[in-house]
Parts: structure tokens; sequence; C-alpha cells
């Protein structure tokens, strides 16, 4: 089983939509868990850190269930220029970061 | 300063030259990380140092080589690569080693082995 796992995609979606990524991992110790965002030939970026809690950044909403080892991004009214590849990521023992394979999003007009 | 420098941007090389790439940060973080990605593949780790010392090789053939030299600068010296080797070589850096610490991506060095 993959460390983290998420559906490729792609998601065609049009501006305004509502669009929901879900993400699952394998190590129940992991720790930090974050949303990337990587646009075409570009390094990824961080989008946002996911807490038990949730946490919202305006349009983005991220959700982690530690019972379930789940991790969730909703991006509300989407806008053309959210078109890219999510990447969900947890963190590792070493400091380093663990990617699921992305995935990609097409905002339509 | 926020930024990691990645030099250079882009890259050819035939199987037979030897190379580098070069990474540099001024944010005094204290570990840097080499990354390997693929076309429409997302980023698997090939390199940790921390406080200048490597502490996570992933297995990486010996043709790939890491150097720190010190705290604010990471190389990668590149010798005989085959052409699957080609990808985009990514160096980040963040603080204490801590995934949830500053973890900060350089842009990248686009190579391509011919």
């Amino acid at each position: 089983r993959k460390e983290v796992e998420q559906d490729p995609g792609p998601f065609n979606v049009p501006e305004g939509a509502t669009v929901a990524f879900n993400c699952t991992y394998s190590n129940s110790a992991s720790q930090s868990f974050f949303w990337y965002r990587q646009d075409c030939r570009k390094e990824p970026k961080l989008l946002m850190s996911v807490y038990s809690s949730g946490n919202e950044d305006g349009r983005f909403t991220a959700q982690l269930n530690r019972a379930s080892q789940y991790i969730s991004l909703l991006i509300r009214d989407s806008k053309l220029s959210d078109s890219a590849t999510y990447l969900c990521v947890m963190g590792g023992s070493q400091g380093n970061l663990i990617f699921g394979k992305g995935t990609k999003l097409s905002v339509k007009p | 300063d926020t930024e990691v420098t990645q030099t250079p941007k882009h890259l050819v090389m035939g199987m037979t030259n030897k190379k580098s790439l070069k990474c540099e940060q001024h944010m005094g973080h204290r570990a840097m990380y080499w990354y390997k990605q693929k076309a429409k593949k997302p980023p698997e780790l090939m390199f940790v140092y921390s406080y200048e010392k490597l502490s996570i090789n992933e297995s990486v053939p010996s043709r790939f080589s890491p150097e720190c030299p010190n705290s604010s600068l990471l190389n990668l010296h590149l010798h005989a690569l085959q052409p699957e080797d080609s990808a985009l070589y990514l160096c980040a850096s963040s603080q204490e080693g801590r995934a949830n610490y500053g973890y900060t991506f350089g842009s990248g060095t686009r190579l391509t082995v011919v």
C-alpha cells in the first residue's frame, strides 16, 4: 500500500464550482500533513497545512480525520487560476515530505 | 531572504559528462533536501542533509553524489547519467529538519540527458 494515495483525476469543472479532493495515508504515526499546489513545469508550493480541527484560508478548506487516516481539500467558487495539480503530502520522520501522486484540476470558463 | 536558489535552471548533458547542480539558501535552515520529479509523477526524495551531514540516502545510484560544503549550500554531482535520469531536480530546505517548519523549494533544475 502506498504511503499517500489520492485520486489522480483529472477533475474538469466550470468556474464557480465547488470541488473536493480526498487523500488517504497509511502511517498512523505521522504528525504533519499538507496540501501543495504545483503548476505545470514549476516547483510545488505550500497551499496550506492540515489540522484535525480543520482550517480555512479564503475559498480553501482542509480537514484531517486521524481516525480514518483521511485528508480532504475543498475549493469553493473555483477560479481559472486554480487550475493546477494538487498534491497531498505527509511529513516524514526525517523532515522529508512524502507526496501523493497528485490530482489534476482544470477549471474551465 | 526567503528563497532557495537553484542553478542552472536548465541543463543538457551527455552520458559521459560530469556536471553539478547547485542549491543555496540563506534562511538559516539546517536541513536540505534533493528530490527528483519525473514528468507526471510526484517528487521523490533522494537525499537529506541535516546539520551538514547526510542523514538519508534513498538508495540513489552512485552516479548521483551529493555534497554539503556548508549550511547554506548543497550540491549534486552528476556523472555517467542515463537518459532515464532526465527529470526536474528540486532542492528544498527546512528549519531544524521539520516538515512543518518553513519548508521551501527551489524552482528546480530541468535536466535532460542525451
